[in-house]
């Protein structure tokens, strides 16, 4: 059974840099498909931040992409995000997920649980 | 970017009924990039439903997709008190990937 798990910082102050990372267990990230981060302001609708193939190649969402960085440690089974200069704006649930491969369709399939994150001084 | 509006935004019904929710596309979207999620209070969206009519793994066959190009359709055939959630649809028929902003449905 694919697992993915969120940890990083719960609270981050406006300025600084959001770092979150993503534990894959019961599958091999060099197996293959995409890897991706979501994410869901409080009581809103979600929004695809990032996604990575385990080959390295990376996709960003443009409304993000000067803000954000994504990679992957094969060697570690997980990848992480970075996002920077956050503003109480990027406070939300941040969901990592696998993601189909683009021929299927990119959609997610396995989700981690979610973790919150506020941007608060 | 493709918006997805989906429709209605709250959706009233009774155990056992049909439910039937609109995601319609800025954009001609194939169908092989257009999934819904169901997604209940506190936990993360589970994927129901990719290639618009595919239905994934362990979902119940109450559920199933439809449509096409613009307009597509989930429709939840006898609602069971587990299905009372949100809904959202999510398409990538071109970057950035976006998601619909959601239906609700809700005991009546």
């Amino acid at each position: 059974q694919v697992q993915l798990q969120e940890s990083g910082p719960g609270l981050v102050k406006p300025s600084e840099t959001l770092s979150l990372t993503c534990a894959v267990s019961g599958y091999s990230i060099s197996s293959g498909y995409y890897w991706g981060w979501i994410r869901q302001s409080p009581g809103k609708g979600l929004e695809w931040i990032a996604s990575i193939h385990y080959s390295g190649s990376t996709y960003y969402n443009p409304s993000l992409k000067s803000r954000v960085a994504i990679s992957i440690d094969m060697s570690e089974n997980q990848f992480s995000l970075k996002l920077s200069s956050v503003t109480a704006a990027d406070t939300a649930v941040y969901y990592c997920a696998r993601q189909a491969p683009y021929s299927s369709g990119w959609h997610f399939d396995y989700w981690g649980q979610g973790t919150l994150v506020t941007v608060s001084s | 970017e493709i918006v997805l509006t989906q429709s209605p935004g709250t959706l009233s019904l009774s155990p056992g009924e049909r439910a039937t929710l609109s995601c319609r596309a800025s954009q001609s979207v194939s169908s092989t990039y257009l999934a819904w999620y169901q997604q209940k209070p506190g936990q993360a969206p589970r994927l129901l439903i990719y290639g618009a009519s595919s239905r994934a793994t362990a979902i119940p066959d109450r559920f199933s997709g439809s449509g096409s190009g613009t307009d597509f359709t989930l429709t939840i055939s006898r609602l069971e008190p587990e299905d009372f959630a949100v809904y959202y649809c999510q398409q990538y028929g071109s970057s950035p990937l976006t998601f619909g902003g959601g239906t609700k449905v809700e005991i009546k």
